[in-house]
């Protein structure tokens, strides 16, 4: 069975500074992997996906994430992060046929000026 | 604009009083989802549907309804809720086609509260 564990409920940085958000998955079959953002009062936003081919996936507002299968990993990271990037990051797997997503926990990222 | 609705945004009832929070979208979606968002837990599927009178459980199915009549509608519907249903629900909807992981979209959820 599919999992996802994402490593910190809260990550604070200033802005400007590096934003890494950690994701590690759980799959008996070539994953296919996404990370969500959630702002505020609002639904979620795919910032990216990897499906097959390239492992370094570029996204939304700057964003990107790298697949790395020998670490079962799939870290969200964005060079200077911006005031508006405060948000809860969600990473999801699919599972089986139907396309169902396995979400993590979530992990809220907070952007100190 | 493309997009998937819910209705009521935030609700607050009491124990078994049945209630239906609907969803809609605009996009022609085949597939359509229900998850429940909890701290600490993530987004969990509770329903989904690949298609008009197509519907299945999810991981935490117990005490939801849903149905699908028509390909834009996926209500889901508490027949008696319960204060452990108190919680923020999000539907989304998404293409099936020859790739089953589609971006999925998302309605902009549904706080409930269970007195």
């Amino acid at each position: 069975a599919q999992s996802v564990t994402q490593l910190g409920s809260h990550v604070s940085v200033s802005e400007g500074a590096l934003v890494l958000l950690r994701c590690n998955y759980s799959s008996s079959v070539p994953p296919y992997l996404f990370w969500y953002v959630q702002y505020p009062n609002q639904g979620l936003q795919l910032l990216l996906k990897y499906t097959t081919g390239a492992t370094l996936v570029k996204g939304i507002n700057g964003f990107e994430a790298e697949f790395k299968k020998s670490e079962t990993s799939f870290h969200l990271t964005k060079p200077s992060a911006h005031m508006s990037d405060a948000a809860e990051y969600f990473c999801a797997v699919g599972s089986g046929n139907t396309g169902k997503l396995i979400f993590g926990q979530g992990t809220t990222l907070q952007v100190k000026p | 604009e493309a997009q998937v609705t819910q209705n009521p945004r935030y609700l607050i009832t009491v124990t078994g009083k049945k209630l239906t929070v609907t969803c809609s979208q605009n996009m022609n979606h085949e597939y359509m989802s229900w998850y429940r968002q909890d701290p600490g837990l993530g987004l969990r599927q509770i329903y989904y549907s690949m298609n008009v009178e197509v519907t299945d459980k999810g991981d935490v199915p117990e005490g939801y309804k849903v149905s699908r009549k028509e390909k834009r509608n996926f209500p889901l519907i508490l027949e008696s809720p319960s204060p452990n249903q108190t919680s923020l629900y999000f539907c989304a909807s998404r293409r099936v086609g020859p790739s089953s992981y589609n971006e999925q979209f998302f309605g902009p959820g549904t706080r409930l509260t269970v007195l």
